[in-house]
């Protein structure tokens, strides 16, 4: 399988708790970006980066939100001190500029989260 | 604030007949346009893209842009129930050619056998 993998595909976990979770990107895409989804919304972006640069990071990624791509290659994504409003699908996705640059993105299987 | 407008649905529509999808955008300099469909539960899957006004033919689907209108839609002929899903509209805006997209909340399209 050639496509975007992300670990776990779920994740329950207590308030307060800390997660991480792991995007393997398609092997020739540099940039990877982090997004959010909830229930009946569309996917709003949280980070993206160009190999290893962290560029660009939402607002809605608040300081118990850390995300690293120390390689280039995988990302991770961590939640400190979950709390219940982080519960939602978390979505990894990759691309690359050979695309004729229109920014085309493939999504992995996302992982979800559920915080009690 | 850039916003992707879509009207959230459901939308039904009888098996074999044309589905049409809308979406309108704020920023007039937008570049890309997307069309993904998801699957209740999973991900996103990336099925069209257009950057030029007019429309853009894959199989059963058409993405039509008209920037001037700021509006975009997605056709699906000879819809079929395995068509039923959300279909996402986003948008690459332009002060981030290469960073994240910008997406509607989706519709729901419901394709009756």
């Amino acid at each position: 399988d050639t496509g975007v993998s992300q670990n776990p595909r779920h994740k329950i976990t207590k308030r307060g708790q800390n997660v991480t979770f792991r995007c393997d990107p398609i092997s020739e895409h540099n940039r990877l970006y982090w997004y959010r989804q909830t229930l009946g919304q569309g996917p709003e972006f949280l980070t993206y980066f160009q190999n290893e640069a962290q560029l660009e990071k939402s607002r809605l990624l608040s300081d118990r939100f850390s995300a690293e791509r120390p390689k280039g290659s995988f990302s991770t994504l961590e939640i400190q001190r979950t709390e219940q409003g982080d519960s939602a699908m978390y979505l990894c996705a990759s691309t690359t500029r050979g695309l004729a640059g229109h920014n085309e993105q493939f999504f992995g299987p996302g992982t979800r989260l559920t915080v009690l | 604030q850039k916003e992707v407008e879509q009207n959230s649905g459901p939308l039904s529509v009888p098996e074999g007949a044309i589905a049409s999808l809308n979406c309108t955008y704020s920023d007039r300099g937008s570049q890309s346009f997307f069309w993904y469909r998801q699957y209740s539960g999973k991900s996103p899957e990336l099925i069209m893209f257009i950057y030029s006004n007019g429309d853009k033919e894959d199989g059963r689907f058409t993405a039509q842009l008209n920037k001037a209108s700021q509006y975009v839609s997605l056709l699906i002929r000879d819809s079929q129930p395995s068509d039923s899903a959300t279909y996402l509209c986003a948008v690459n805006p332009t002060w981030g050619s290469q960073g994240n997209l910008i997406f509607g909340k989706g519709t729901k399209l419901s394709v009756k056998p």
